[in-house]
């Protein structure tokens, strides 16, 4: 199975930029993902999909400051700007078919701290 | 606007069995292929399962393969999932979760606000 792996957190400053990584297992390396944020105590809502060749698309009502990027295995996101709201846990997530299977996988999520 | 509306969580007893809801509203509910994802508490996100539009095309996690059951009505525009041979593994928010397209399992644009699944003796 495909494995995403992210680093548990990260912090940056009151309207700074931050950039968050969603690393592919090497032979999934060109998979799309997605990016997902979750307030705390809420649901997770979608933010955008990044493409291997670093195109992204974003969900309805995501503000410009939220910006996808991508090299070799790595996906980001790139939040600039970062306002209190921002603090959030961020899920990457990719759909697969191995084998006939169809299934989903999430990384382990990175928890954003604004200081 | 998207609406998901999760209903039949609760408290069980390993080996119970529980049937989780979702109500759909603000979209048409049969174009839309929809999954389960859950979430341990702390976390984090483990897809379930997914359904297609038609119903036709269904998929499970391998944790849950066997004891869980994906269904949707939709005359009713309500998902379901039946959950049998309950695990205390399987404590959980469990949210319902719209997909992008019809046929394939792509992503999630809309979620539902979750409901909590508890199994223990």
């Amino acid at each position: 199975l495909p494995v995403l792996t992210q680093p548990p957190s990260a912090s940056a400053l009151l309207g700074a930029s931050i950039k968050l990584t969603c690393t592919l297992s090497s032979e999934h390396s060109r998979y799309t993902i997605e990016w997902y944020q979750q307030r705390p105590g809420r649901s997770p809502q979608y933010i955008m999909k990044v493409k291997s060749d670093g195109s992204h698309s974003k969900g309805d009502g995501i503000p410009d400051r939220f910006m996808g990027s991508s090299s070799g295995a790595d996906r980001y996101l790139t939040v600039s700007n970062l306002q209190p709201d921002d603090e959030a846990e961020y899920h990457c997530g990719e759909s697969h078919t191995i084998d006939g299977q169809v299934g989903y996988v999430f990384g382990t999520g990175t928890k954003v701290t604004v200081l | 606007e998207v609406q998901l509306v999760e209903s039949g969580g609760g408290l069980v007893q390993p080996g119970g069995s529980l049937r989780l809801s979702c109500a759909a509203s603000g979209f048409t509910f049969s174009s839309f292929a929809m999954s389960w994802v859950r979430q341990a508490p702390g976390k984090g996100l483990e897809w379930v399962s997914f359904i297609s539009g038609s119903g036709t095309n269904i998929h499970y996690a391998d944790s849950v393969k066997g004891r869980f059951t994906i269904s949707r009505d939709n005359s009713k525009n309500t998902l379901y999932l039946q959950m049998n041979s309950l695990r205390a593994e399987d404590t959980a928010v469990y949210y319902c979760a719209k997909d992008e397209t019809a046929g394939g399992l792509s992503s999630f644009d809309s979620w539902g606000q979750g409901t909590l699944v508890t199994v223990s003796s």
